[in-house]
């Protein structure tokens, strides 16, 4: 079955510690996407890549990186530099063009404390 | 700034009857429009979408208008049933970045048997 997996589905860090968060998708998707959301609130772009070895900053990238060596996965780390770690990262993809609808994984739930 | 508005946190309906949900947007380079469907701790999914050329589409039970002057769009669902019960995002993104999507800060439903 085609999709994307995200892993682990619910993560727990100590405060100053980094972390890294797995997205992988098998839809053969140019694009990936790190979104970010808070309780009673949308999603926010974090990063995103549109070709391998390539990606951009969105709009919150502060205290996140982001790698992009295989067309099919795309690891978000959160550093010890955001400041308020604590949310559900989604992760996502695309085709390539114009109007595409993205894809979402199941998400990642990070708690630090 | 929030470039696309929900303004409307939650909605109650009846099994059957209609549901209505508004989207308001400030970005005229917005040229594409999706609604998406969330359920806690999962993945949003994609429901349907819109292009700018356009001032209707209409899917099943889903039907969404755009009103471009207004830079407003509305998502239907008729007849509303006790499994839409979610929460509902509309987005939108411009050519020129992307497919990069701005994400309201959804309106939850309650469809009620």
């Amino acid at each position: 079955d085609g999709g994307i997996t995200q892993s682990p589905k619910y993560l727990f860090r100590k405060e100053g510690q980094n972390v890294t968060l797995s997205c992988e998708q098998n839809l053969n998707h140019d694009a990936m996407y790190w979104y970010r959301q808070d309780p009673g609130q949308g999603l926010r772009l974090i990063y995103y890549s549109q070709i391998v070895n390539d990606f951009q900053k969105g709009d919150i990238a502060e205290g996140y990186s982001v790698s992009r060596e295989k067309k099919e996965s795309f690891p978000l780390t959160v550093t010890s530099a955001q400041k308020n770690p604590t949310a559900f990262y989604l992760c996502a993809s695309t085709e390539r063009g114009i109007n595409r609808e993205q894809y979402f994984g199941p998400g990642t739930r990070l708690t630090v404390t | 700034d929030q470039q696309v508005k929900q303004n409307s946190p939650s909605l109650s309906v009846q099994e059957g009857r209609i549901s209505i949900l508004n989207c308001d947007y400030t970005n005229s380079m917005f040229d594409y429009f999706l609604w998406y469907k969330k359920y806690p701790a999962e993945g949003p999914t994609f429901l349907i979408s819109i292009s700018s050329i356009k001032d209707k589409n209409e899917d099943g039970r889903f039907t969404v208008f755009l009103n471009k002057s207004a830079k407003h769009l509305s998502l239907h669902i008729v007849p509303s049933q006790p499994g839409d019960s979610a929460v509902y995002f509309c987005a939108a993104s411009a050519r020129a970045a992307g497919n990069k999507l701005t994400f309201g800060g959804g309106t939850r439903v309650l469809v009620k048997p």
